[in-house]
């Protein structure tokens, strides 16, 4: 199974910032890698696919580069909503598989 | 309105079973595989099954072979998961996704399935 690793695991973050978060996988994948941002109580939403491209409905100041196996998601300037769990997920191979997730604080 | 919605999911005992179920409306819904994903509390996410769209072929992940079978009614628009000896460790909130070129574009709400005497 390809392994995907986030980092950081945790970020303290605020308003205004701007966020990078890494996936790692442990072969290449490209390009097929989505993030999803999910907040408690709730189904995970896509917002990028295919590393680079963005969601319908998505704000633009979400996104996603990377190729091989090292990409990123980025959140130019972070907003009160988007504090939340962040996860990659790959599709290059079964199963599907998820990073273990990197959560953004206050 | 495009949505999938779950249902089914409960408290059983060990080695209990249960049939979940994904009600899918607002689209094709034999245009899409199929996936059943899981997250214990706490936990990140698990693709534990899928079917391709026309039912043909399946996926499990190891854990869950020879206890979950997963399928789907074109008749009624709706996926199911039938779990079976359930085990303290398959406790999570259950999750029907729509697969679209690799990724999960359309989410249910979430089952919970509570695996306790």
């Amino acid at each position: 199974d390809i392994q995907l690793t986030q980092s950081p695991s945790t970020l303290s973050t605020s308003v205004g910032d701007r966020v990078t978060i890494t996936c790692r996988a442990s072969q290449s994948i490209s390009p097929w890698l989505a993030w999803y941002q999910q907040k408690p109580g709730k189904a995970p939403k896509l917002l990028i696919y295919q590393a680079s491209s963005l969601q319908g409905g998505v704000p633009s100041r979400f996104s996603g580069s990377g190729s091989g196996t090292e990409f990123t998601l980025t959140i130019s300037s972070l907003q009160p909503d988007d504090f939340a769990t962040y996860y990659c997920q790959q599709s290059y191979s079964y199963p599907y598989t998820f990073g273990q997730g990197t959560k953004l604080e206050i | 309105e495009v949505q999938l919605v779950e249902s089914g999911g409960g408290l059983v005992q060990p080695g209990g079973s249960l049939r979940l179920s994904c009600a899918a409306s607002g689209f094709t819904f034999t245009n899409f595989p199929m996936h059943w994903l899981r997250q214990a509390p706490g936990k990140g996410l698990e693709c534990v099954s899928a079917i391709s769209k026309d039912g043909g072929t399946t996926y499990y992940v190891d854990s869950v072979r020879g206890r979950f079978t997963i399928s789907r009614d074109t008749s009624k628009n709706t996926l199911y998961l039938q779990v079976g000896s359930l085990r303290p460790e398959d406790m999570a909130l259950y999750y029907c996704a729509r697969e679209s070129s690799g990724y999960y574009d359309l989410w249910g709400q979430g089952i919970p399935v509570t695996v306790s005497s």
